[in-house]
């Protein structure tokens, strides 16, 4: 059991550059999350999805979007990257469902991105 | 919405000695709350998690925390620590309807020295 893959583990961009992170979860989990996090900061949520064709924003949501065409997959696409965006960021699923909020987050391994 | 404070974001302690990482929340629903631990170049894992009944809540690996809902706290505890311990821990609520937003804290630097 896999449970959360993301790709690629390290990426460097220039300025401007556009590039899309993969994350993919094998345990059928209906929510997936994006959160990046930066020294001081914690993880802070980006984007989330509670089914396929259902996304909402988080927390910071400026300029990465998101697509949830399957269960499995949930990509997040940064169109221009900035140097702002340079951070670790991880994806994460959990079961959903009325009243699950008490379900715990499965995390991947993060992708290091660095903007030039 | 929802916030979570660590107040302390570097605590060393000497391996066997006791620590406590403190952690307050804000939020004007019912939470459920959790402790995640973050070892280096790894993704987060759920080290404890409080979601009603006893107040007190212990995970496998001897780690205790306690909620407080009056001082709306939620601070993690153990009574011997070993170098293994060494990792960051984060502090996490989640809202007891649908938790589509699970808002971390900072975290916790834990350095156990020999």
């Amino acid at each position: 059991n896999a449970g959360v893959t993301q790709t690629p583990k390290f990426q460097v961009l220039k300025t401007g550059q556009s590039m899309t992170l993969q994350c993919a979860q094998d345990m059928n989990h209906e929510y997936m999350s994006w959160y990046r996090q930066d020294p001081g900061m914690g993880l802070r949520l980006i984007h989330y999805s509670v089914g396929a064709g259902i996304t909402d924003q988080g927390e910071v949501p400026n300029g990465y979007n998101v697509s949830r065409s399957t269960t499995e997959d949930f990509p997040l696409r940064l169109l221009s990257a900035a140097p702002s965006q340079t951070s670790v960021y991880f994806c994460a699923s959990k079961v959903q469902g009325s009243g699950r909020g008490n379900s715990p987050l499965h995390f991947g391994n993060g992708t290091r991105l660095t903007v030039t | 919405a929802q916030s979570v404070t660590q107040l302390d974001s570097q605590v060393p302690v000497f391996e066997e000695a006791p620590v406590e990482l403190r952690c307050n929340y804000s939020s004007s629903v019912s939470v459920y709350l959790f402790w995640y631990v973050q070892y280096p170049n790894q993704g987060l894992q759920l080290l404890l998690k409080y979601l009603s009944g006893s107040t007190l809540v212990e995970s496998i690996n001897g780690f205790e925390a306690e909620f407080n809902k009056s001082q709306t706290s939620f601070h993690l505890r153990k009574p011997s620590v070993h170098i293994s311990d060494t990792a960051e821990y984060f502090c996490a609520v989640s809202d007891r309807g649908g938790g589509f937003k699970t808002i971390f804290g900072a975290g916790t630097r834990l350095f156990v020295k020999a």
